[in-house]
């Protein structure tokens, strides 16, 4: 049904090792984010982007890394840098500033 | 600094039973409220937003800025209603949303 793609759903890898999870959107938004969820603690934002070339810095920022290259693509790096990367990835999207904002269907990383 | 304070992890509550999930907020401007929720094996999706003053699936959401809170009420609750509930806050002028910790509600048949 389109809208917002995350992949892959699930990834291992190894201590030390970057990794990238994909986030792509059909829904023509200009506003994509990528929140961290673990358990007791909600979701975390990590960094958002309002528009092309652009994006800022979140609450957990630390360890990670995106680009904003194209309208529907926001690619979430994961450093080695990350203390504690295992966890649950969502990628998000709004229109415009102010409005609703939607979620992707999730990735999940261990990494051992 | 803004915050949400969701203090029920676990909720549950038997079918037919009235249902409260808390939400307390922590900020100084004029905030927006939203709740959401991911039902097993769905995607997180939002459930209604306090500007809307509506009503989904028979929930309803009351800002109280004098309590700094945003329960989300239901007066009979559903089996389908269980599902993993999030209460999040937008900031005056902010795109980001800041989520609670999660309240998980199971309703008992």
């Amino acid at each position: 049904d389109g809208g917002i793609t995350q992949s892959p759903k699930y990834l291992f890898r190894k201590e030390g090792q970057n990794v990238t999870l994909s986030c792509e959107q059909n829904l023509n938004h200009d506003a994509m984010y990528w929140y961290r969820q673990d358990p007791g603690q909600g979701l975390r934002l990590i960094y958002y982007s309002q528009i092309v070339n652009d994006f800022q810095k979140g609450d957990i920022a630390e360890g990670y890394s995106v680009s904003r290259e194209k309208k529907e693509s926001f690619p979430l790096t994961v450093t080695s840098a990350q203390k504690n990367p295992t966890a649950f990835y969502l990628c998000a999207s709004s229109p415009a500033p102010g409005n609703t904002i939607y979620f992707g269907e999730g990735s999940w990383l261990t990494v051992v | 600094a803004q915050r949400v304070t969701q203090p029920e992890k676990l909720l549950s509550v038997f079918k037919g039973a009235p249902v409260e999930l808390k939400c307390n907020y922590s900020y100084s401007g004029s905030p927006e409220l939203f709740w959401y929720v991911q039902y097993s094996r769905q995607r997180l999706q939002l459930l209604l937003r306090h500007i809307s003053r509506e009503s989904i699936k028979g929930f309803t959401a009351d800002l109280n800025k004098g309590e700094t809170s945003f329960h989300l009420k239901k007066p009979f609750a559903q089996e389908e209603d269980s599902a993993m509930y999030y209460c999040a806050l937008r900031p005056q002028g902010a795109q980001k949303l800041v989520f609670g910790q999660g309240t998980r509600l199971t309703i008992n048949p």
